[in-house]
């Protein structure tokens, strides 16, 4: 079946700093998609991209869209604490998502 | 507008027995889904609903599992009986049209199985 594998699996940070991670999959999607979830709360969608290639905004955060639809990855710059969680890459393959294994953020004051 | 509910947001119970987990996805929301995280692994898609009908559930681990919408508004997911490998969080999301990437999640239910 379709895997996503998602790097790193957690990441321990200082506020301030700046973020990547990053998904491959061995099959082609045509949407690429980023959760975050929240210490108790369910995942909630950030960026959604459409396009290979394409690279999008979302306040403090940057993902793209891999040429070969294969790879994404996602930027978060400047951390601040409530970044803290964590964020899953996720493809759309028609009516259901396929998920990432997921990338655990701790920000440190 | 209230989001999508689940009950219980936790459930401990012995191997062998039986739990119920129950949704309440958005109002208005025809397409609902459910996904099951174990511990440290993917969000792996269960099955998703269209109103009343199972449009997809092929993500179902085996008969254990029972999904029902009944009416096409609620939706709950029973486990009978339970096994070891069955904890996790088991997540219910809905949306208001097929084919959509954005998905509304509830906050989960965690099952453990002692």
């Amino acid at each position: 079946g379709q895997q996503l594998n998602q790097s790193p699996q957690s990441m321990f940070i200082q506020e301030g700093e700046d973020v990547s991670m990053n998904c491959t999959s061995s099959s082609i999607f045509n949407t690429w998609l980023w959760y975050k979830q929240d210490p108790g709360e369910g995942p909630v969608l950030l960026i959604a991209l459409y396009k290979a290639g394409e690279l999008t905004s979302n306040g403090r955060l940057t993902a793209q869209f891999g040429i070969t639809r294969k790879d994404s990855f996602l930027n978060i710059s400047a951390s601040i604490p409530s970044d803290v969680g964590i964020y899953f890459c996720a493809g759309q393959y028609t009516d259901k998502l396929i998920f990432g294994t997921g990338t655990r953020l701790q920000v440190f004051p | 507008e209230a989001g999508v509910t689940q009950f219980p947001s936790h459930s401990v119970i012995e191997k062998g027995q039986t739990v119920t987990l129950r949704c309440d996805p958005i109002s208005g929301h025809d397409n609902l889904y459910w996904y099951r995280r174990v511990m440290g692994k993917e969000i792996k898609f269960l099955l998703h609903f269209v109103k009343e009908s199972k449009q997809d559930e092929s993500g179902m681990p085996n008969n254990r599992f029972l999904a029902e919408r009944t009416g096409g508004t609620y939706s709950t997911l029973k486990v009978q009986p339970a096994e070891l490998e069955d904890s996790g969080v088991y997540f219910c999301a809905s949306s208001p049209r097929q084919g959509t990437e954005k998905l509304f999640f509830g906050s989960g239910t965690q099952l453990s199985v002692l």
